[in-house]
C-alpha cells in the first residue's frame, strides 16, 4: 500500500515552454501533498505544500506564479513549470500524506526536467 | 547553520560490515526523526521513523535518537551491496514538512 506515482519520469522542453508534472496517489487519499526538487548529489527541498481543495503554501524564494500547483482532488496534484528556463532544470519529487496529523509522507519516483 | 547536518560521504564499506550513519540537528523542537534510503534517480523510501528519544530496530537496521545531544544515527549490520544507496534523515519541523539532511552516499563493495 502507500504507492505513489509521478508522470512523466523524464521531460526535455525547450526555454519558454510549460511543462507539467503529475502525482497521483494510487491506493489511498491523500489528504496533503507535497513538491520537492532536488539537485544533483544535494537534498530534497521543499517547494510547497498543498491540501486539497485549497491554494499551495509555498516555501520562501518559491516563485508560485513560476510553479503553478493544483490539487484538484485526493489522488491528484499537478506541478505546472511555467516559462520553463534551464536553471529550472532538476529532479522534482512529489510526495503525499495519508492523514492530516501525520508527519509520515510516501514518495513518488520523481520527474527530471531538462530545459534546454 | 543548517538545521540539519548530514555528511554527504561517500563512505564506501566491505561487504558484511557494520555501517554508521549520523545526523545532528539544531532544533530542539523537532520530536519525529526518520530515514529514507533514495536509489539513483529515484524517490526516497521510507526505512525507519523514530519519536523522540531512544532506540528502534528493524531487521539489519536500528535507530537511535539522542536529543539531549541532538543526534540521531542509523547503523546497517551485515551489509550488502543491494544497501548502496543515499540515506536521507530527516524531521518533521511542524505542519507535518519534513527537513531533510544532505544525504550519505554509502557504497557497498563485495
Amino acid at each position: 500500500g502507500a504507492v505513489v506515482s509521478q508522470h512523466p519520469s523524464r521531460v526535455i522542453c525547450k526555454s519558454g515552454t510549460s511543462v507539467k508534472i503529475e502525482c497521483r496517489s494510487l491506493d489511498f487519499q491523500a489528504t496533503t501533498m507535497f513538491w520537492y526538487r532536488q539537485f544533483p548529489k544535494q537534498s530534497l527541498m521543499l517547494m510547497a505544500t498543498s491540501n486539497e481543495g485549497s491554494k499551495a503554501t509555498y516555501e520562501q524564494g518559491v516563485e508560485k506564479d513560476k510553479f503553478l500547483i493544483n490539487h484538484a482532488s485526493l489522488t491528484l496534484s499537478t506541478l505546472t513549470v511555467t516559462s520553463a528556463h534551464p536553471e529550472d532544470s532538476s529532479f522534482y519529487i512529489c510526495s503525499a500524506s495519508r492523514f492530516a496529523e501525520s508527519y509520515e509522507q510516501y514518495f513518488g519516483p520523481g520527474t527530471r526536467l531538462t530545459v534546454t | 547553520q543548517k538545521e540539519v547536518e548530514q555528511d554527504p560521504g561517500p563512505l564506501s564499506v566491505p561487504e558484511g560490515a557494520i555501517v554508521s550513519l549520523n545526523c545532528t540537528y539544531s532544533n530542539s523542537a523537532f520530536q519525529y526523526f526518520m530515514w529514507y534510503r533514495q536509489y539513483s534517480r529515484k524517490g526516497p523510501e521510507l526505512l525507519m521513523y523514530t519519536y523522540s528519544s531512544g532506540n528502534k530496530e528493524d531487521g539489519r537496521f536500528t535507530a537511535q535518537v539522542d536529543k539531549s545531544s541532538k543526534y540521531i544515527s542509523l547503523f546497517i549490520r551485515d551489509s550488502q551491496p543491494s544497501d548502496s544507496a543515499t540515506y536521507l534523515c530527516a524531521m518533521e519541523g511542524g505542519y507535518n514538512k519534513l527537513i531533510f539532511g544532505a544525504g550519505t552516499r554509502l557504497a557497498v563493495h563485495p
